[in-house]
Parts: structure tokens; sequence; C-alpha cells
């Protein structure tokens, strides 16, 4: 079955700590993206990459940082410099870039800073 | 990517036919119209887009207005798994200089289904 999976579901971190979040696609997507959800807000862009060994900043990137050295894998660290990192994260792939494209998004993570 | 206005919420009975309109007045020629829903604690699940034809799947049918200032999804017989957020959003063809490529989600219209 071709989609995106993101792990853990759900993760709990201690103030001061860095935390590491899996997503993984197997649809031969260029594009790769993150977003974070809080309670009852739309999806804002974290980073996003268009290809390997390449990414960009988007709206909210303060306090975390990504990598894309397989075209399949995007984690996402959210350091101890986010000030508020409680929320949904969401992964999301897709061909490219273009508005006719289509985003294909996992099911997400919750993190739960304590 | 222009901005959409949707209803905050909206009822409809199962097994009934659901319209839910969406308005972008400043939509450029070359923004597609995309819909995604989400239900709880679950990620964004893509129901379906257009440029300037109405356009049906297996899920839903959306109707464009001929100027394009305003778009309509239809869920064609209301089930109670059709309870979600719906987002409409409009996205740039291909505006590679600028674009970020992604989808600028607003706060959506949620639709409750009553069996």
């Amino acid at each position: 079955d071709g989609g995106i999976t993101q792990s853990p579901k759900y993760l709990f971190r201690k103030e001061g700590q860095n935390v590491t979040l899996s997503c993984e696609q197997n649809l031969n997507h260029d594009a790769m993206y993150w977003y974070r959800q809080d309670p009852g807000q739309g999806l804002r862009l974290i980073y996003y990459s268009q290809i390997v060994n390449d990414f960009q900043k988007g709206d909210i990137a303060e306090g975390y940082s990504v990598s894309r050295e397989k075209k399949e894998s995007f984690p996402l660290t959210v350091t101890s410099a986010q000030k508020n990192p409680t929320a949904f994260y969401l992964c999301a792939s897709s061909n490219g870039l273009a508005g006719e494209y289509t985003q294909y998004f996992g099911p997400g993570t919750r993190l739960t800073v304590l | 990517d222009a901005k959409t206005t949707q209803p905050n919420s909206m009822e409809s009975n199962e097994e009934e036919p659901v319209h839910l309109p969406c308005n972008h007045s400043t939509i450029s020629g070359t923004d597609y119209i995309h819909w995604y829903r989400q239900l709880p604690s679950q990620g964004p699940e893509y129901v379906i887009h257009g440029l300037t034809s109405n356009v049906n799947n297996r899920m839903a049918s959306l109707a464009i207005a001929e100027d394009r200032k305003s778009s309509t999804l239809i869920l064609h017989r209301a089930t109670l798994r059709d309870a979600a957020v719906y987002y409409c959003i409009l996205r740039d063809w291909g505006n590679y200089g600028g674009s970020q490529g992604n989808l600028i989600f607003g706060k959506g219209t949620k639709l409750s289904v009553k069996p």
C-alpha cells in the first residue's frame, strides 16, 4: 500500500529536550511538507522540501529543524528553542509544488510537552 | 495564495445532499480550487480539485461559478462518516518563483450529519 507514515502517534517530551518526529512516504513524491495544527485552528507550514538535500523555511520555522537525505524521508526535530511545542504535527507529500498537485497527509503525531 | 471564505458550520441529515459553499472573490486565473476534509485527530484527506470546469469523483462533485469567484462542494448523499471539517483552498498553478506549494488552511466548515 502506498502512503505516508508518521511515528510515533503520541509523543511526550520534557521541557528543554529535543525530539524528532518521523515521516516516511513510498509514493515517490518529490515534495514533502511539515505542518503544525493547534486546537480549533487550520494548519500552518513549518518547513518544506522540493527535492533531496534541499529544504526551505515555511511560515513558522523558528525552533524547528529538518533534513532531507533520502527522497522518502523528511524527519522534523522540535528543539528546546521552540517556545510552545505542544501541538498536532502533520507531514504531507506531493508530486510537486504546482497548484494542480494533490497533497497526501500522514496520520499525524500529537506532541505534548510536560 | 488567495483567501477563501466559508461558513463556520453546517448541519445535514443522513442520506440527504449537502452543498458546502466557498467564496474566493480575489481568485486569480491560475489558481486551482482544492477541497480537503479532516476528521477529528486525523490528517486532512483530499476530496476534489478543479480549475474552471465542474468536476466529479467518487467522493463528491465540485461546482465552480462561471466567474470563478465562488464554488460549491456537493456531497450527494451524506453519511455519518462525512462529518468532518471541510477546507476550501486555492493553490497557484505554477508560481515556482515564489510559491511554497503549501496549502493555506483557514478554519473551514464543520459539517455535522444527523441520523
